[in-house]
């Protein structure tokens, strides 16, 4: 299993530019997660999935989107870049508490954007 | 405004040592609460998680202690060698919003040879 992967690893914007950042997950979770990290901020979520189709807002949503139309990608898109948005983005995933399964969410290796 | 609050920031200990990392929360609605550790350019993985309904938590050199009545929990990592030095998180949720973890602002371990 390759587990969380996120492409790319690295990405610099113009204020404005629109991209999408993508996660997948080889693990049949139900659950995927997108969680900005900022120094001394820890990690804040930004939207969530319970499944395919389902998706809601976490702490920080603004200018960010998001969709889930299969069990194993997650993309995070953001409609017009800001300065304020420069950080370290990470992807997570996890059984849904309902299967029984030890809940462990597992964390892709991490996009850095830096907008300019 | 964080939920959930973590010290020090930062901590230097010699290895053999003992590190202790403190976080505190306010929802007493959180029942679940793990620690991730971080390595340089890595995503966080989790090291270890208690539940409120027990007090302490040991896996190997990792040890979580929990009081719900200070609503304070804290990692002790025994014997601490180089390889812990990373930084460490701790996280609260609710079993009704999973998925949905709140983190402590972080705290970054070195430890000395």
């Amino acid at each position: 299993n390759a587990g969380v992967t996120q492409t790319p690893k690295f990405q610099v914007l113009k204020t404005g530019q629109s991209m999408t950042l993508q996660c997948a997950q080889d693990m049949n979770h139900e659950y995927m997660s997108w969680y900005r990290q900022d120094p001394g901020m820890g990690l804040r979520l930004i939207h969530y999935s319970v499944g395919a189709g389902i998706t809601d807002q976490g702490e920080v949503p603004n200018g960010y989107n998001v969709s889930r139309s299969t069990t194993e990608d997650f993309p995070l898109r953001l409609l017009s870049a800001a300065p304020s948005q420069t950080s370290v983005y990470f992807c997570a995933s996890s059984y849904s508490p309902l299967e029984g399964l030890y809940n462990e969410q597992f964390f892709g290796p991490g996009t850095r954007l830096t907008v300019l | 405004q964080q939920q959930v609050k973590q010290s020090p920031q930062s901590l230097i200990v010699q290895k053999g040592g003992i590190s202790i990392i403190n976080c505190a929360y306010e929802n007493t609605a959180f029942d679940y609460f793990p620690w991730y550790q971080q390595f340089p350019g890595k995503g966080p993985a989790l090291l270890i998680a208690i539940r409120p309904d027990v007090s302490e938590k040991k896996e190997g050199r990792f040890t979580i202690s929990f009081n719900k009545s200070a609503k304070q929990f804290s990692l002790h990592i025994m014997d601490s060698q180089p390889g812990d030095s990373a930084t460490y998180f701790c996280a609260a949720m609710t079993t009704d919003s999973w998925g949905k973890l709140q983190f402590g602002a972080g705290t970054q371990v070195v430890v000395t040879p």
